[in-house]
């Protein structure tokens, strides 16, 4: 069965940067876009962007253009993201989602989610 | 951006049939997705472009519309129904999704 397994929570400082994984199984890695969406406390959901990662080709979100980075390891059906220059607004929780169908267009197996909180 | 409107709650009792609505600020042809989420979960999709029942989802959920209009329905619903149901549209770059309707049981 699909499954997607995230890495644990982080707690981390502002300026600095994370990286968080996402563990696919059950299905080609190689073979379906993985997306990545942001949920703050009582928000509703963000679109980040996405990998590719049969060829590593990304596409993001413009409003977190320099903010994240999504990179795939097919040797270990592994995508990350990584978020750089943490503020308190970059306190969420992350999904990864797999884009389900021929182009992907909409998430049907999705990660548990990364609770990211940014504090001194 | 595509702006996708949802009413913010319902409340319905069960057995009832209900309809959650999304409004799209600009076309989005038949790219209209919905998830369900729990609190402390993931969301799960229910439907995929606005009318396909997604794998393993009962058939007391449907979707119908297209362009800016659309609608989840929930006929009956049950007990396992509360939650926080989106809208997500994938038509327009970027993806967006609505701010959620949370459904609650009378």
């Amino acid at each position: 069965q699909v499954q997607l397994q995230q890495s644990g929570a982080e707690l981390v400082k502002p300026g600095s940067s994370v990286k968080i994984s996402c563990k696919a199984s059950g299905y080609t890695f190689t073979s379906y876009d993985m997306h990545w969406i942001k949920q703050q406390p009582g928000n509703g959901l963000e679109w980040i962007g996405w990998i590719y990662p049969g060829n590593g080709n990304t596409k993001y979100n413009q409003k977190f253009n320099g903010k994240a980075t999504v990179t795939a390891d097919k040797s270990s059906s592994t995508a990350y993201m990584q978020l750089s220059s943490l503020t308190s607004e970059d306190s969420a929780v992350y999904f990864c989602a797999r884009g389900g169908g021929f182009s992907g267009h909409y998430f049907d197996y999705w990660g548990q989610g990364v609770m990211v909180t940014v504090s001194s | 951006d595509t702006v996708l409107t949802q009413s913010p709650a319902l409340a319905v009792s069960p057995g009832e049939r209900v309809s959650i609505s999304c409004w799209a600020s600009e076309g989005v042809n038949s790219y209209m997705h919905w998830y369900q989420q729990k609190p402390g979960q993931q969301p799960k999709l229910l439907i995929y472009k606005a009318s396909n029942l997604a794998s393993g989802v009962p058939a007391r959920f449907s979707g119908r519309g297209s362009g800016t209009d659309f609608t989840l329905t929930i006929d009956p619903v049950e007990a396992d129904d509360p939650a926080t149901y989106f809208c997500h549209q994938s038509w327009n770059d970027p993806h967006t999704f609505g701010a959620g309707t949370k459904l609650e049981l009378k």
